[in-house]
């Protein structure tokens, strides 16, 4: 099992320019989950999905959209990069324990750049 | 609202000088707290979950502990393999299950 793969791994992007993130996870989970890691903050939450066709909004969503269309898959889409989203991008997977969804497995990342 | 910090924000040890990692938590309830571990350039890989007030868990050279307000993590005789960023996380009972709440993280260095 690969788990969860991210692509890129690396993205230099001008300022008011669009990409999309790539994640695909191969256990069969329903949850899916795009954080950002900047340095002193923490892993913050952007979007989640619960479900193949649903997605929900996170602690900071706003400049990020994301679409589940099918359950392996979970992209995350810049339309108009700023220098603010400069930073590490990590999705997540997991499956619900009947207890908790604090278990989760995370990709290796996506370093961005946006100059 | 819910809140997790962590101290010391970065340890240097030697090898085999055992100590604790702290997490201190604000929540209503708590569902679950959760301890992950992240090497240099990758993703966080989960370690434990408790879930109650005197849980205990091990695995190797580590050792989590809950309280009421905190968790402890702590590393017996470590060695320099053992360095890494550990993540601290909770889940508040009232709120979705989909929301997991990560701290700033203690960066452990271990000196041979």
């Amino acid at each position: 099992n690969a788990g969860v793969t991210q692509t890129p791994k690396f993205r230099v992007l001008k300022t008011g320019q669009s990409m999309t993130l790539l994640c695909a996870q191969d256990m069969n989970h329903e949850y899916m989950y795009w954080y950002r890691q900047d340095p002193g903050m923490g892993l913050r939450l952007i979007h989640y999905s619960v479900g193949e066709g649903t997605t929900a909004k996170g602690e900071v969503p706003d400049g990020y959209n994301v679409s589940r269309l099918k359950k392996q898959n979970f992209l995350l889409g810049l339309e108009s990069a700023a220098p603010s989203q400069t930073s590490v991008y990590f999705c997540a997977s997991s499956f619900f324990r009947g207890t908790s969804l604090g278990e989760q497995y995370f990709g290796p990342g996506t370093r961005l750049t946006v100059t | 609202e819910d809140q997790v910090t962590q101290s010391p924000e970065a340890l240097r040890l030697q090898e085999g000088e055992s100590s604790s990692l702290n997490c201190s938590y604000t929540v209503s309830g708590l569902r679950g707290l959760f301890w992950y571990r992240q090497d240099p350039g990758k993703g966080p890989e989960f370690l434990f979950t408790l879930y109650s007030a005197g849980e205990e868990k091990e695995k190797e050279r580590l050792k989590a502990t809950l309280t009421k307000k905190e968790s402890f993590l702590h590393i017996t005789a470590p060695k320099p393999e053992d360095s890494a960023t550990y993540l601290c996380a909770v889940q508040d009972k009232e709120t979705s299950y989909d929301k997991v709440i990560f701290g700033p993280g203690t960066s452990l260095s271990v000196i041979p």
